[in-house]
């Protein structure tokens, strides 16, 4: 079966240090994986995605995240965090067993970034 | 671009009315739209998956007679809460996919509809 963890429920960072969500897959063949962000009584915002080709990806709002295929893991990370960044992260596969292009989700990581 | 709007944003009705939810895709044609549902704190549960002009293909365990879907154009797609009870109260997200079904789109959230149901 197709899924995602991300293995933290939260994660405390201090303003302006590097920070890092987890996150690992379990997928049949090549993988399709994104991470998007999620803020209070809000849908989700898109962040990045990985599909193929440089294994470090860079997306919206100074993010990055880093294709593992040995370790089967798309960890998120910022060089230095923001008090804004404070949120919902969910990493996301989509669900190559299916023809309709709907992802698996992971269970979601607080993100808290302290002043 | 890839803009997907939710209407209402919050509703609250009494249990036993129904609700009808829409989402739509302001800018690009959307042939696939997902219905997510959220509790507080939890991950999106993927309840149905729909394509326009047919019926929408629902998650195992979600009642396709409670939760009424129709896509019936390329910019819009419907959710209704039909006799909604108090358990039905949730935080409920659409996503749209601007193609054919693959493993390439990419899905575009809707900013989500808080429903409580008193």
């Amino acid at each position: 079966a197709q899924s995602v963890a991300q293995p933290e429920d939260q994660v405390n960072v201090a303003e302006g240090n590097p920070l890092t969500v987890k996150c690992t897959y379990s997928v049949s063949g090549n993988p399709y994986l994104f991470w998007y962000v999620q803020y209070p009584n809000r849908g989700l915002q898109f962040l990045l995605k990985y599909i193929t080709g440089d294994n470090l990806v860079k997306g919206s709002y100074g993010f990055e995240a880093e294709f593992n295929k040995s370790q089967t893991s798309f960890h998120l990370k910022k060089p230095s965090a923001l008090v804004s960044d404070s949120a919902l992260y969910f990493c996301a596969v989509r669900d190559i067993l299916s023809n309709t292009g709907k992802l698996i989700f992971g269970q979601g990581t607080t993100l808290q970034v302290k002043p | 671009g890839a803009v997907v709007s939710q209407h209402p944003s919050w509703v609250i009705c009494k249990s036993g009315t129904s609700v009808k939810i829409e989402c739509r895709s302001l800018d690009f044609q959307a042939t696939t739209m997902f219905w997510y549902r959220q509790f507080p704190k939890q991950s999106l549960m993927l309840m149905a998956t729909s394509n326009e002009g047919s019926k929408a293909t629902y998650e195992q365990g979600v009642e396709k007679d409670k939760f009424l879907i129709n896509h019936a154009s390329l910019t819009l797609s419907t959710l209704t809460v039909t006799s909604a009870h108090p358990e039905d109260s949730s935080f409920y997200i659409c996503s749209a996919s601007d193609r054919a079904p693959g493993h390439y789109n990419e899905q575009f959230f809707g900013p989500g509809t808080r429903l409580t149901v008193l």
